[in-house]
């Protein structure tokens, strides 16, 4: 099974300011990444998949990169709506897939 | 408009069964693959189980293998959860999810349910 470690667990960043999460797999899995973001009390939302492809109605503020082994999900300038918890997912290959643990974002 | 009605959660005991569906509208239901995925309070997300579209495959974490069984209805466009032998740290939110394509594997979630909360408790 695929280990999937997002860091760091907190960011506190200030609405405006550019933000960067980072999420690393145990094994490549190409770019079989997805990024979903979750507010309280709500489902996790598709964001980015591919480890580059927005969804659908997804800001271009938020992008996504990488492959192999590392992954950046990057909001270029914070929104008040940003703040959330953010996981990533490999679904490479066979099922079971893993999330990364997730990484919170506080307003600073 | 895709949406997932979750139901079925509630409070069962330790060794209990509980049965949840998720009703799907907005989408050819038969042309996808679904998934379950559950989140602990507090705690992150945690993949489950998953069927290809028409049934013909299903994936289990090895969390719930052997205990719980996914299945699909294409005529109800409705997706199941058969839980049974229910453990204490089964307690969570659980989401139907479903996939962008129809094989049940290699393809992320792009819509969830609202979820239903599983209690599992004496």
């Amino acid at each position: 099974e695929i280990l999937m470690t997002q860091s760091p667990a907190t960011l506190s960043v200030s609405p405006g300011e550019r933000v960067m999460f980072s999420c690393r797999a145990s094994q490549s899995i190409s770019t079989y990444l997805a990024w979903y973001q979750q507010k309280p009390g709500q489902a996790p939302r598709l964001l980015i998949y591919g480890a580059s492809t927005r969804a659908t109605g997804i800001p271009a503020r938020f992008s996504g990169s990488g492959s192999g082994t590392e992954f950046t999900l990057t909001i270029s300038s914070l929104q008040s709506e940003d703040f959330a918890v953010y996981y990533c997912q490999e679904y490479h290959n066979w099922p079971p897939y893993t999330f990364g643990q997730g990484t919170k974002l506080e307003i600073k | 408009e895709v949406r997932l009605l979750e139901s079925g959660g509630g409070l069962a005991p330790p060794g209990g069964s509980l049965r949840l569906s998720c009703a799907a509208s907005g989408f050819t239901f038969s042309n996808y693959a679904m998934t379950w995925v559950r989140q602990a309070p507090g705690k992150g997300l945690e993949w489950l189980s998953g069927i290809g579209g028409g049934g013909r495959s299903t994936y289990y974490a090895d969390s719930v293998k052997g205990r719980f069984t996914i299945s699909r209805d294409d005529s109800k466009n409705t997706l199941y959860l058969q839980m049974n032998s229910l453990r204490v740290d089964d307690t969570a939110i659980y989401y139907c999810v479903k996939e962008m394509g129809v094989r049940g594997y290699s393809d992320p979630g792009d819509f969830w349910g609202l979820g239903t909360l599983v209690t599992v408790s004496s």
